[in-house]
């Protein structure tokens, strides 16, 4: 029962550098998304999907985009990384039904040097 | 999603109860009420949910009054273990295209000895 699964755990990046976190989910939930948390911070939402082939703009998208080909995965990738996308970064998954139970990823440490 | 407000920092001692309050004074009718703790360097997790009056589980207690525009998160007799942040959200079942789930910076509960 592996839920939501984030790769890589840690990595470094150099400035300018592109990479892709991975998300991978096994409960068949419809909604996906990324966060990433900064030392100290609260949770941003970066993008989110309703379902495979839809995307969405969170609070914090520029510097990062995303697609949903598949329901069970939602890669985030960084374009041209800056050393203000070191954070932390979390993937979740929401259920359809009753509330707004959310299932989250361990996270994955950025560091962009 | 609603707005909701929350205290930033909390402190209390262990064997203490702790009530957290969350205000969310333009919940919608179908919204439902869903506390989450974090620790740190981990993802945050389902801690309780409801909608109304009183909801008890293994952790905590969610009071909700009749007006539901605001909750309470209690833990009783606390521990160091319960030191996290706790984050409150209020939304309605499923999700749609409009679903940006903001987590809100939460309120960071420390405890002593």
């Amino acid at each position: 029962n592996a839920g939501v699964t984030q790769t890589p755990k840690f990595q470094v990046l150099k400035t300018g550098q592109s990479m892709t976190l991975q998300c991978a989910q096994d409960m068949n939930h419809e909604y996906m998304s990324w966060y990433r948390q900064d030392p100290g911070m609260g949770l941003r939402l970066i993008h989110y999907s309703v379902g495979a082939g839809i995307t969405d703009q969170g609070e914090v998208p520029n510097g990062y985009n995303v697609s949903r080909s598949t329901t069970e995965d939602f890669p985030l990738r960084l374009l041209s990384a800056a050393p203000s996308q070191t954070s932390v970064y979390f993937c979740a998954t929401k259920t359809g039904s009753a509330g707004n139970t959310i299932y989250f990823g361990e996270g994955s440490w950025l560091t962009v040097v | 999603l609603a707005k909701t407000t929350q205290p930033i920092s909390m402190d209390s001692y262990e064997g203490q109860e702790v009530n957290i309050t969350c205000s969310h004074n333009n919940i919608a009718t179908n919204d439902y009420i869903t506390w989450y703790q974090q620790f740190p360097s981990q993802g945050p997790r389902f801690i309780i949910q409801g909608y109304k009056t009183k909801v008890t589980n293994e952790v905590a207690s969610l009071f909700i009054p009749a007006d539901r525009k605001s909750s309470t998160l209690s833990l009783p007799r606390v521990s160091l273990s319960d030191t996290a942040v706790y984050y409150c959200l209020v939304g309605p079942p499923g999700y749609s295209s409009a679903s940006k789930i903001i987590f809100g910076s939460g309120t960071r509960l420390s405890i002593r000895p």
